[in-house]
């Protein structure tokens, strides 16, 4: 698509419950980010992948994160039994390293409002 | 490990006059570094970045960057500020030999008429 798509846009629920959040990368993009940004904070990192291979996870707070993108394309960020302190803004960026290897640039969505309750 | 520091949480200017928001980074080698904004219920967007070529480097919106590695500094200036300019304005360091881009806790600029 023309730029990186992340659904839902909002979503709230109960203490306790399953989410999963969608990112949709620029087509074409090989490395795929997952940050978290609470209220009034900068963006965190979270996991990334290239391609369909996870890089990096070490910024996962704990086991009930999870993340996957068995395609290369799509991912999927999951938080079980969710508590309250995990509310917060979830952004997805997406880019392409160059021929040395290196990403110059992020392209975020506008992120995945998580509330819960 | 590598990191930013925003030393202002926000600023506030008037429409016309400089900007300056700094920032601070940490690194055991020569970083990469970013300038990234985010407006109102909008997504981060890239405003400038240094990747060791020059260091002074200019970005959009007439918004540029000195990187001073005495300093260990990367300070954000614009001449004249105008009213779109005010946002959330985020400091980025990326881990080199990885991809782990770590953000600063950002400083908010208010243009004010």
């Amino acid at each position: 698509g023309a730029g990186v798509s992340q659904s839902p846009r909002y979503k709230v629920t109960k203490r306790g419950q399953d989410v999963a959040l969608r990112c949709d990368p620029i087509s074409g993009h090989v490395s795929l980010y997952w940050y978290r940004q609470a209220l009034g904070q900068g963006p965190e990192f979270l996991t990334y992948f290239n391609y369909e291979a996870q890089q990096d996870k070490s910024g996962l707070p704990n086991d009930r994160f999870s993340a996957e993108r068995p395609e290369g394309s799509i991912s999927t960020l999951t938080i079980q039994r969710t508590e309250q302190r995990d509310s917060a803004m979830y952004r997805c960026a997406s880019s392409s390293p160059d021929r040395g290897g290196l990403i110059f640039e992020l392209f975020f969505g506008e992120g995945s409002r998580l509330t819960v309750l | 490990a590598q990191s930013v520091t925003q030393l202002d949480s926000h600023v506030s200017v008037s429409e016309g006059t400089p900007v300056l928001l700094r920032c601070n980074y940490s690194s055991s080698y020569s970083p990469s570094l970013f300038w990234y904004v985010q407006h109102p219920n909008k997504g981060l967007q890239l405003l400038l970045k240094y990747t060791s070529a020059a260091t002074l480097v200019k970005g959009i919106n007439g918004f540029e960057a000195e990187f001073k590695k005495s300093e260990t500094s990367f300070h954000l200036t614009k001449p004249s500020a105008h009213m779109s300019d005010a946002a959330e304005y985020f400091c980025v360091v990326r881990r080199n030999y990885g991809q782990n881009f770590v953000f600063g806790p950002g400083t908010r600029l208010s243009v004010l008429p």
